[in-house]
């Protein structure tokens, strides 16, 4: 069955230092991967996906994420990190085999930025 | 432009109770889920619907029911309200192809006392 990891429960990161998420994925295909931001109070916003291509794809705000088949992996990146991107972030990939297109998501990180 | 629209914001129900969870969205999408988000948990497929007139169980159906009588509209029905059902619901939209993201409204924070 397809299925999510994303090991980092949460991370804190200091305003201006560079920022990684871990995830990891298990699925037979190609996969339709996605990171969706959740800020307090509201649903989830997509930041980037990936579904073919050039495997180091861009998002907004700054993150960008790399594809490693090998790895099974699609970790989150960014440069230098803002006060404003503390909020939880999701990995997620989409099942396109048995119809729905059903989304399946990590755990979710909570990213805390101290000052 | 609207996007995803749900209501209640928030709702407090007593166990045995029942209550329908709004959805509304004007993309035009055909497909649409609900979801529930619990803490540490990410979020797990209750309901979904590839149109109108046809939906499917997800991962967590139980207790839970829907009808998509229209391609706007997608509500989610409690009838036994149960303190495990208190939690954070999400509907969202989807283009339809593996590709697209999901669209989410803001939320029904419920809970069951």
């Amino acid at each position: 069955a397809q299925s999510v990891t994303q090991p980092d429960i949460h991370i804190t990161v200091s305003e201006g230092a560079s920022l990684e998420l871990r995830c990891n994925y298990s699925y037979g295909a190609t996969p339709y991967l996605f990171w969706y931001v959740q800020s307090p109070g509201q649903g989830l916003q997509l930041l980037l996906k990936y579904f073919s291509g050039d495997t180091l794809v861009q998002g907004i705000k700054g993150f960008e994420a790399e594809f490693k088949r090998s790895q099974s992996s699609f970790n989150l990146r960014k440069p230098s990190v803002h006060w404003s991107d503390a909020a939880e972030y999701f990995c997620a990939v989409v099942d396109a085999n048995t119809g729905g297109f059903k989304t399946i998501f990590g755990a979710g990180t909570r990213l805390f930025v101290k000052a | 432009n609207a996007g995803v629209t749900q209501t209640p914001k928030f709702r407090i129900l007593k166990i045995g109770q029942s209550m329908t969870l709004q959805c509304t969205q004007d993309m035009n999408h055909n497909y649409m889920y609900w979801y529930r988000q619990d803490p540490g948990m990410g979020l797990k497929l209750i309901y979904y619907s590839v149109g109108a007139g046809i939906t499917d169980k997800g991962e967590v159906p139980n207790g839970y029911n829907v009808s998509r009588s229209t391609t706007e509209d997608f509500p989610l029905r409690l009838e036994l309200a149960a303190p495990s059902q208190t939690s954070v619901y999400f509907c969202a939209s989807h283009l339809g192809r593996g590709n697209s993201p999901l669209h989410f409204g803001n939320g029904t924070r419920l809970t069951v006392t």
